[in-house]
């Protein structure tokens, strides 16, 4: 069974920059997109991104200026970085795998707080 | 303001039926992009209920069950039970955003 874990820091400055990593374990990341999700306090899901294992990545068209996703195959994890942090990125982030256009195994999210 | 759009809540007696509507237009659902619903119990991470606008993951029960017609998609789920009461999102994707796109999500009352 695919398990992802979100790890990085749970409080970022306003104007900071987020940095989040996706651990993938009992599975290869080889041959699928990743994908981050957030989810805003009280609100629905909202879609950051996905990267390919081959690096190759698309964004949000409404995050695509602050949202960097890079991949490392030999530790079998993605990461996402976030510039110029406001109060209203304050989320839970969520990384998933795309299986063909769905979201199969996901991650129990972590919850980011923007605040100085 | 969603893409996809769900009524915000819907409710049912134990053993009922409800149904819980994603309507999009013809840049999403109705360019023939699959539906996913998903499932997210309180304080939990969304999990997938449908993919492919109809097909469930081993261990979703069969009281589950999706479908869609033109640019909406539904979410039935019959013999209501409690541990039913959750949020439920349908995601798509949109060719004109180039985005992967979800529901505003509705909450699932079991009365």
């Amino acid at each position: 069974q695919v398990q992802l874990h979100e790890s990085g820091p749970g409080v970022v400055k306003p104007s900071g920059t987020l940095s989040l990593t996706c651990t993938v374990s009992g599975g290869s990341i080889n041959n699928y997109y990743w994908t981050w999700i957030r989810q805003a306090p009280g609100k629905g899901l909202e879609w950051i991104g996905y990267v390919f294992y081959t690096g190759s990545t698309d964004y949000n068209p409404s995050l695509r200026r602050r949202v960097t996703m890079s991949v490392d195959t030999s530790k079998n994890q993605f990461s996402l970085k976030m510039t110029s942090m406001t109060t209203a990125d304050t989320a839970v982030y969520y990384c998933a795998r795309v299986h063909t256009g769905w979201l199969d195994f996901w991650g129990q999210g972590t919850l980011v707080t923007v605040s100085s | 303001q969603s893409v996809l759009t769900q009524p915000p809540s819907v409710s049912g007696a134990p053993g009922q039926r409800v149904t819980i509507t994603c309507t999009g237009s013809n840049s999403n659902i109705g360019a023939a992009y699959d539906v996913s619903w998903y499932q997210q119990l309180p304080g939990t991470a969304p999990k997938l209920l449908i993919y492919g606008n109809s097909d469930r993951p081993s261990g979703v029960p069969d009281r589950f069950s999706g479908s869609k017609s033109g640019t909406s998609a539904s979410l039935a789920i019959t013999g209501l039970q409690a541990e039913d009461e959750a949020d439920y999102y349908c995601q798509s994707y949109d060719s004109s955003l180039t985005a992967l796109v979800f529901g505003g999500g509705t909450k699932l009352t079991v009365l």
